[in-house]
């Protein structure tokens, strides 16, 4: 299995530009989730997915952010419009959520943007 | 709120044994969970603990104590790799997870 697929893995743009995280889980999985890494705030859940439905979006910043999962082995976490505080490392993560012990989570390799 | 605290650094020598603590205060409680996660690279799992006790699993254990909040990851005859930044997480509630701020570990020869 490919595993996790983020795209891209390195984004630079401007403030005020619309940017589009892209993730593909791993088939099989129920699950899909979005998170966030800084150094000041280390990971933080954004969003998560079960079965394509958005379950809890607590994390979610601000309204300039948004996520859809149109379909099981697709999902894309916009921001609009993009400001330097967005700047971090974003992560996807899948779980199989079989019910199983421990349902852990398989992470996507990030995503580093960067807003100038 | 959610509260997860671990030490920010820890060095231990090549060989050696050392002991991450976590201690944890949340709305809920649905399992532990300790990644590790290399420098640049996505977190990794490492382990899960929902019950007390002790769990095993090679050179790594974890530990949990549900009445104290309170978790450790010890690792056994360090080897250089294993330095690493080494997060706990708490599963909230659902598929929500909260995690601790990682634990840098540095392995020196």
């Amino acid at each position: 299995d490919a595993g996790v697929i983020q795209s891209p893995r390195h984004e630079v743009t401007e403030m005020g530009q619309e940017v589009t995280l892209r993730c593909k889980p791993i088939s099989g999985h129920n699950s899909l989730f979005w998170y966030r890494q800084t150094m000041m705030r280390g990971l933080e859940l954004l969003i998560y997915f079960n079965n394509n439905v958005p379950i809890d979006d607590s994390g979610m910043p601000e309204d300039r952010f948004s996520a859809k999962m149109p379909n099981a082995s697709f999902s894309t976490l916009k921001i609009q419009p993009s400001e330097p505080r967005d700047s971090a490392v974003y992560f996807c993560a899948s779980s199989p959520l079989s019910g199983g012990r421990t349902d852990t989570q398989y992470f996507g390799p990030g995503t580093r943007l960067t807003v100038l | 709120g959610q509260n997860i605290d671990q030490p920010t650094e820890m060095t231990a020598t090549e060989g050696a044994i050392v002991q991450i603590n976590c201690t944890y205060q949340t709305s809920g409680f649905n399992g532990l969970f300790w990644y590790q996660q290399h420098a640049g690279e996505a977190p990794t799992f490492l382990s899960y603990n929902v019950l007390d006790g002790l769990e095993e699993k090679g050179r790594f254990s974890s530990f949990l104590s549900r009445s104290k909040g309170y978790s450790y990851l010890l690792l056994k005859e360090l080897q250089m790799k294993d330095s690493a930044s080494y997060l706990c997480a708490v599963r909230v509630y659902g598929q929500n997870f909260v995690f601790g701020p990682g634990t840098r570990l540095s392995v020196l020869p």
